[in-house]
C-alpha cells in the first residue's frame, strides 16, 4: 500500500533563511508526486507536482521539489523563507483516481 | 472564477445525529472527492464523484455516504455521528475523473464538531 512519511512535525526557521521539508514515499510504481500547503482554517494550495522527466520540479511562491528514486524522497525547498510562509505543508502521493495518500504534514513557523 | 464552495462552515452537532455537508465544485469541473482531515489521523480519502456516479471509495464506515448531482454539486452525509466524527471535511474537484495526475482545488472545508 501506498504510504507517505514526514519525518518532522514542526519545523522553525527565520525570516530569509533557507528550507527544505522532507518527504518520503512508498509506492510500487512512477509516483505521482505533489506538495501541498494548507494556511489555518483553509483548504489546500497546490505547490507543485511531479510526473515525470526532470526530476527537480518548480512550484508556485518560490518553491521547488527534487524527485530522488533512489532515496524514494521528494524534498520541498525554498531558498529564502518569507513570513507568509508560515503554514502546514502535505507531500503526497498519487494512489489510484482521486484518492491521493497525503503525509502527516509538517507545521513551519517562520521567526521574525 | 469562484473556488470550491463549502457550507455550512461550522457545524455542531451531538452524538446520534446525522449531518450533510455540501459542496459546490469549480464552474466546469467534474470530479468532487471528499477527504477528512483531523490531528491524529491527518488527511484520508472518503470517496470520489464522477458523473453523478461514485468512482472511489476509503476505508471509513457505511455511515459516511455520499451524493453528486447532475450539476456537479456533491453532498456527504454522516449518519449516527460518534464524537470521533470530529473533524474538518474538505472538498476538492478537478475537471476529470480517474487520473492521478489531476490538480486538486480544495475548498475551505467544514469544521464539524461532534458532542
Amino acid at each position: 500500500a501506498q504510504s507517505v512519511t514526514q519525518p518532522d512535525i514542526h519545523i522553525t526557521v527565520s525570516e530569509g533563511a533557507s528550507l527544505e521539508l522532507r518527504c518520503n514515499y512508498s509506492y510500487g510504481a512512477t509516483p505521482y508526486l505533489f506538495w501541498y500547503v494548507q494556511s489555518p482554517g483553509q483548504g489546500l494550495q497546490l505547490l507543485l507536482k511531479y510526473f515525470s522527466g526532470d526530476t527537480l520540479v518548480q512550484g508556485i511562491k518560490g518553491f521547488e521539489a527534487e524527485f530522488k528514486r533512489s532515496q524514494s524522497s521528494f524534498n520541498l525547498r525554498k531558498p529564502s523563507v518569507h513570513w507568509s510562509d508560515a503554514a502546514e505543508y502535505f507531500c503526497a502521493v498519487g494512489a489510484g483516481g482521486q484518492n491521493f495518500v497525503f503525509g502527516p504534514g509538517t507545521r513551519l513557523s517562520v521567526l521574525p | 472564477k469562484a473556488g470550491v464552495t463549502q457550507t455550512p462552515r461550522y457545524l455542531i452537532k451531538t452524538r446520534g445525529q446525522q449531518v450533510t455537508l455540501s459542496c459546490s465544485p469549480i464552474s466546469g469541473h467534474r470530479s468532487v472527492s471528499w477527504y477528512q482531515q483531523t490531528p491524529g489521523q491527518g488527511l484520508q480519502f472518503l470517496f470520489e464523484y464522477f458523473s453523478e456516479t461514485q468512482r472511489n471509495k476509503g476505508n471509513f464506515p457505511g455511515r459516511f455516504s455520499g451524493r453528486q448531482f447532475s450539476n456537479s454539486r456533491s453532498e456527504m452525509n454522516v449518519s449516527t455521528l460518534e464524537l470521533g466524527d470530529s473533524a474538518l471535511y474538505l472538498c476538492a474537484s478537478s475537471r476529470h475523473q480517474g487520473a492521478s495526475d489531476e490538480k486538486l482545488f480544495f475548498g475551505s472545508g467544514t469544521q464539524l464538531s461532534v458532542l
